[in-house]
């Protein structure tokens, strides 16, 4: 059973950078994309961006110039950046597997906030 | 970008009830087309995948059907369990989009 977990600061203050930790567990991610979305509080999913360890990436474009994934597969872990932050970038962040997201993490509130 | 348009945006509904939600793709995404269901503080839960492929799992109520630019999801008959928000999401581009979500509240 592949599961995932979003880790990171909590907080983050206005025009810093954000940066989440997905660990994946009971499989490899290696050999298909991962992807990360946010959710505003009592707002619709966003898509932030995919990624593959292969070196592939492919990010909303509303969010291209801010965000940056990776991956580690030592740690079997992927990451998201996201420079300049504001407090519209507020939300809880999901990490998922795939094109059609089969697995998700529980997601992790990120709050923009001086 | 691709522009995915659910409808309605709010479904009041009771047990027992056949309901339906379309989403509509600003162009063409095949079927490379999903549905999810989200509960409050929970995260999204796949339905249906490549338009019409029930995920393992998930109720043989829920149907998805269409192709290219429009789509629906068909629920037989609604569960108590059922009541949630229901998103569609096109994955046919590099660039994935969400639909805005459709509630489906308890009459």
């Amino acid at each position: 059973q592949v599961q995932l977990q979003e880790s990171g600061p909590g907080r983050v203050k206005p025009s810093e950078t954000l940066s989440l930790t997905c660990t994946v567990s009971g499989g490899s991610i290696s050999g298909t994309y991962w992807s990360w979305i946010r959710q505003p509080a009592g707002k619709g999913l966003e898509w932030i961006g995919r990624f593959s360890v292969s070196g592939s990436t492919y990010y909303n474009p509303s969010l291209k110039s801010r965000v940056t994934m990776s991956g580690d597969t030592s740690k079997n872990q992927f990451s998201l950046r996201l420079t300049s932050v504001t407090v519209a970038d507020t939300a809880v962040y999901y990490c998922a597997r795939g094109g059609s997201h089969d697995y998700w993490g529980q997601g992790t509130l990120v709050t923009v906030s001086s | 970008d691709i522009q995915m348009t659910q409808s309605p945006s709010t479904l009041s509904a009771s047990v027992g009830d056949r309901v339906t939600i379309t989403c509509r793709a600003s162009q063409s995404v095949s079927t490379w087309l999903a549905w999810y269901q989200q509960k409050p503080g929970k995260a999204p839960k796949l339905l249906i995948y490549d338009a019409s492929t029930l995920q393992t799992k998930v109720p043989s109520r829920f149907n998805g059907s269409g192709s290219g630019t429009e789509f629906t999801l068909t629920i037989s008959s609604l569960q108590p369990d059922d009541f949630a928000t229901y998103y569609c999401q096109q994955y046919n581009t590099y660039s994935y989009t969400f639909g805005q979500g459709t509630k489906l509240e308890i009459k």
